[in-house]
């Protein structure tokens, strides 16, 4: 089964960092490009991260600096550290898989189940 | 970055009911343009990608159309497990963005 499951969420103070992961089964995390992607009620979905299958990477400018995505694929599983937070980061983090069967729209058929971060003092 | 602007943000509407969502993006993003239904607490589903094409198991009542800058979403014949958010996603750019959504209410 194609499955996303995702670890690492929970609460942080202000200024702190974390590391969300995402392990893979059913397919290789290298094999496709993969996203990662939160949720808040004010912003909606917000995209935070790509990597390609070639290992290229990209986050808008919203994050860079602060938020960086890599995957190691002798485990199979992708990564966000996420540093320098504020109460603006508490969200649902989502990682994704790349769609496979339709690439170059960007779009995302495989999700994780989510992970909430809360940034609080 | 290329905003995406859904409407109507909510609506309500009954079972069998032809519902229609609208898409429109601030530049031209050819046919790079992904739908998205999300339920109460789950994860997004990939329901259409490439503007029309839909995604493997999902139900041919569900259409998409458009290029350019004007995209649409169709649900002919509601069904009950349809009343969920969906939400459009431009993949032009490689710096990703969603539309607001749209609410389905009964």
């Amino acid at each position: 089964e194609v499955q996303l499951v995702e670890s690492g969420g929970g609460l942080v103070q202000p200024g702190g960092s974390l590391r969300l992961s995402c392990a893979a089964s059913g397919f290789s995390v290298s094999g496709s490009y993969m996203a990662w992607v939160r949720q808040t009620p004010g912003k909606g979905l917000e995209w935070l991260a790509l990597i390609y299958s070639g290992g290229n990477t990209d986050h808008p400018d919203s994050v860079k600096g602060r938020f960086t995505i890599s995957r190691q694929d002798s485990k199979n599983t992708l990564y966000l550290q996420m540093s320098s937070l504020t109460e603006e980061d508490t969200a649902v983090y989502y990682c994704a898989r790349g769609n496979p069967f339709g690439p170059s729209s960007l779009g995302m058929d495989v999700w994780g189940q989510g992970a909430a971060v809360i940034v609080s003092s | 970055d290329i905003q995406l602007t859904q409407s109507p943000s909510s609506l309500s509407a009954s079972v069998g009911d032809r519902v229609t969502i609208t898409c429109r993006a601030s530049q031209n993003i050819a046919d790079f343009l992904n739908w998205y239904q999300q339920k109460r607490g789950k994860a997004p589903e990939l329901l259409i990608f490439g503007t029309s094409t839909l995604q493997s198991g999902v139900p041919s009542r569900f259409s998409g159309s458009g290029s350019g800058t004007d995209f649409t979403l169709t649900i002919s014949n509601l069904q009950p497990e349809d009343f969920a958010t969906y939400f459009c996603q431009q993949g032009y750019s490689t710096h990703l963005t969603f539309g607001g959504g749209t609410t389905v209410e009964i």
